[in-house]
């Protein structure tokens, strides 16, 4: 069966640091993969999705960036963290487009 | 763009009994998906129930069901023989493509 890791579960950072949040999908090829953000009670909001190696589409200007290097692997960085990015990251991938997606277990960012 | 709204930012049922959560949606598109997420206090993603939108059928699963009105944009969420369990935050969501919008959420207590 396919299961979605992804860590840190929780990431204190000061302002101005740089960030990595790593995501890997284990038991499926060539998925779709995606990253979301959710401000605390809030919906999710769609911060990059990625539909092979290094294909990265870009929903909103940020000052996050994303990756892929590797058929199940993506990456959420950032060269210096703002305040405004503290939230909680979801990683969600899909078999195909059209397909429901299935979700990580999600990374709590707090900015200090 | 895709819109989708949930009016009821609250609600609450009484163990046992029957609740139902609503969703309006705005698009021009004819084929898309919807979907019904849940996020317990543990903010994991869990797929409840999803509806493609050429079929007239609704949707089923278990106690978790929906009304489709494809002319009025509505998809709303059913929910018989409330356990304690389904307390959660519960997300519609459209599909179309790649992208997945969500709603902003109605947060669900079920009380013994």
């Amino acid at each position: 069966s396919q299961t979605i890791h992804q860590w840190p579960a929780t990431l204190v950072q000061p302002v101005g640091s740089p960030l990595s949040l790593e995501c890997t999908v284990e038991g499926t090829s060539n998925p779709n993969l995606y990253w979301y953000r959710q401000a605390a009670g809030r919906g999710l909001q769609l911060l990059f999705y990625s539909v092979g190696i290094g294909q990265i589409s870009s929903e909103v200007p940020q000052n996050l960036s994303a990756s892929r290097p590797q058929d199940r692997q993506f990456i959420l960085s950032s060269k210096k963290l703002l305040l405004s990015d503290s939230g909680f990251y979801l990683c969600a991938w899909s078999p195909e487009i059209n397909q429901p997606q299935h979700f990580g277990d999600g990374t709590r960012l707090s900015i200090l | 763009a895709q819109t989708v709204t949930q009016s009821q930012p609250e609600m609450s049922v009484q163990e046992a009994e029957t609740v139902t959560l609503s969703c309006t949606y705005d698009t021009s598109e004819s084929n898309y998906y919807l979907f019904w997420y849940k996020q317990p206090p543990s903010r994991q993603m869990i797929l409840v129930i999803r509806q493609e939108a050429y079929k007239q059928q609704n949707a089923t699963e278990n106690r978790f069901s929906v009304n489709f009105q494809k002319a009025a944009k509505s998809f709303s969420l059913k929910i018989s023989d409330s356990q304690l369990g389904d307390t959660a935050m519960y997300f519609c969501a459209f599909m179309r493509g790649s992208r997945l919008t969500f709603g902003e959420g109605t947060q669900l207590t079920v009380n013994p």
